[in-house]
């Protein structure tokens, strides 16, 4: 079973709007939450993390919101550009450090 | 230039012939990881090891060994390999653990005959 779920595996957005991307887990002892960007033929990129204490974190045109009533996070960028075409994975931390990650969703920046 | 690298970055092999993909990375990280990407399943740890001499099992470790005896490096090793473990590699690195930054190398891609 899944306990981290990305629902969409793809997303198209317009340049200059806001894309949202989703992410659900299942395992409540999760402490940390992490998104990384993935571009073809390179290894994937850190991009902003959240402690589950937070319930916001912002970095520039990045903003993670965690609502941990309903295990969801998710990921904005505004205004989205189109390098941020990629594909981006959403990942959970234990305090054993494992990590869990999404099966990622493609994003696709639109001209 | 801080950075994780890999060795090699493609390899085709034949079942049962064993192999090693070397890791290595020089930002002085005490927490290294391994991972294998798959069409439809995403990334999943493999191995992990939080410093020198200690390593710990993923999510899917079955047919792989890892070793740390140095703090910069971190080999994965595939005693004999089956077709079922061709996929793409990648090797990460971390100041102490996976609530941090993770920093990825370039990626391995195998291929098991």
């Amino acid at each position: 079973d899944q306990q981290v779920k990305q629902n969409s595996p793809s997303l198209s957005v317009q340049e200059g709007r806001i894309s949202i991307l989703n992410c659900d887990y299942t395992n409540s002892m999760f402490d940390y939450f992490l998104w990384y960007k993935k571009y073809p033929a390179e290894g994937p990129t850190f991009l902003i993390s959240i402690s589950s204490i937070k319930d916001k974190n912002e970095d520039g045109r990045f903003t993670v919101f965690l609502n941990k009533s309903a295990k969801h996070l998710s990921l904005h960028i505004v205004p989205s550009q189109p390098g941020d075409s990629a594909v981006y994975f959403c990942a959970a931390s234990d305090r054993d450090d494992k990590i869990i990650f999404g099966k990622g969703t493609r994003l696709h920046i639109l001209p | 230039e801080a950075q994780v690298t890999q060795n090699p970055r493609y390899l085709i092999t034949v079942t049962g012939k064993k192999l090693t993909v070397t890791c290595s990375q020089n930002m002085n990280h005490e927490y290294m990881s391994w991972y294998r990407q798959d069409p439809g399943l995403g990334l999943r740890q493999i191995y992990y090891s939080m410093n020198v001499e200690v390593t710990d099992k993923g999510d899917v470790p079955e047919g792989y060994k890892v070793s740390r005896k140095e703090k910069r490096n971190f080999p994965l090793i595939l005693e004999s390999p089956s077709p079922n473990q061709t996929s793409l590699y990648f090797c990460a690195s971390s100041l102490y653990g996976t609530g941090n930054e993770q920093f990825f190398g370039p990626g391995t891609r195998l291929t098991v005959l």
